[in-house]
């Protein structure tokens, strides 16, 4: 299995340009997580799936940021429209069932200038 | 609310010297998980524990989950080079994993 993949590995923009970011998890896995992670507040979860129905949303910043997942081989995260402070390394992550060992993906490093 | 502590945040050592980190909980964990991040790298999983006392080894590095499965740790013997990093502990929450803030490793050649 090739693990998680996540696209794009590395991403710079201007602030106000919309940002996708992509994620495809493990086959199999029915639970799908994307993560920021930021040297001040350390790895957040944003957003979770279960069988591609958002579960918990309470991490999401604010509503310039949404997640989906049309099925279960891919997700995006949107940020729409990009701000400085949304600069971080965002992770997706995916499990086979929930609390169970979660897989990352290699993130994608968001630099928005 | 659940209160879980990882500390400590930061730690240098020098090549050689032993290594621990700890996570502390206010209440009774059902398991626990440890990850490690290199720099630059994702998460990996490294190991979960489930039952009270318990005691597993990976090579130099020992983990316990506490007879009251309240705290845990991660202790690393005769540190190298490779074992810089952060160190997550995670635990179960209703559906998901909660991590901890995370204890950075360095190590001095």
């Amino acid at each position: 299995d090739a693990g998680v993949i996540q696209s794009p590995r590395h991403e710079v923009t201007e602030m106000g340009q919309e940002v996708t970011l992509r994620c495809k998890p493990i086959s199999g896995h029915d639970y799908l997580f994307w993560y920021r992670q930021t040297m001040m507040r350390g790895l957040e979860l944003l957003i979770y799936f279960n069988n591609n129905v958002p579960i918990d949303d309470s991490g999401m910043p604010e509503d310039r940021f949404s997640a989906k997942m049309p099925n279960a081989s891919f997700s995006t995260l949107k940020i729409q429209p990009s701000e400085p402070r949304d600069s971080a390394v965002y992770f997706c992550a995916s499990s086979f069932a929930a609390r169970e060992t979660q897989y990352f993906g290699p993130g994608t490093r968001l630099l928005v200038l | 609310g659940q209160q879980v502590m990882q500390i400590p945040q930061y730690q240098h050592v020098q090549e050689g010297e032993d290594f621990t980190t700890y996570c502390n909980s206010s209440t009774t964990l059902s398991n626990i998980q440890w990850y490690k991040q290199r720099p630059g790298g994702h998460p990996v999983f490294l190991i979960q524990l489930v039952k009270s006392g318990e005691v597993k080894k990976q090579k130099r590095l020992t983990f316990q989950f506490g007879e009251a499965k309240k705290n845990s740790s991660l202790h690393i013997t005769a540190t190298q080079t490779t074992d810089v990093g952060t160190y997550f502990c995670a635990w179960g929450g209703s559906e998901k994993l909660v991590f901890g803030k995370g204890t950075k490793l360095t190590v001095n050649p």
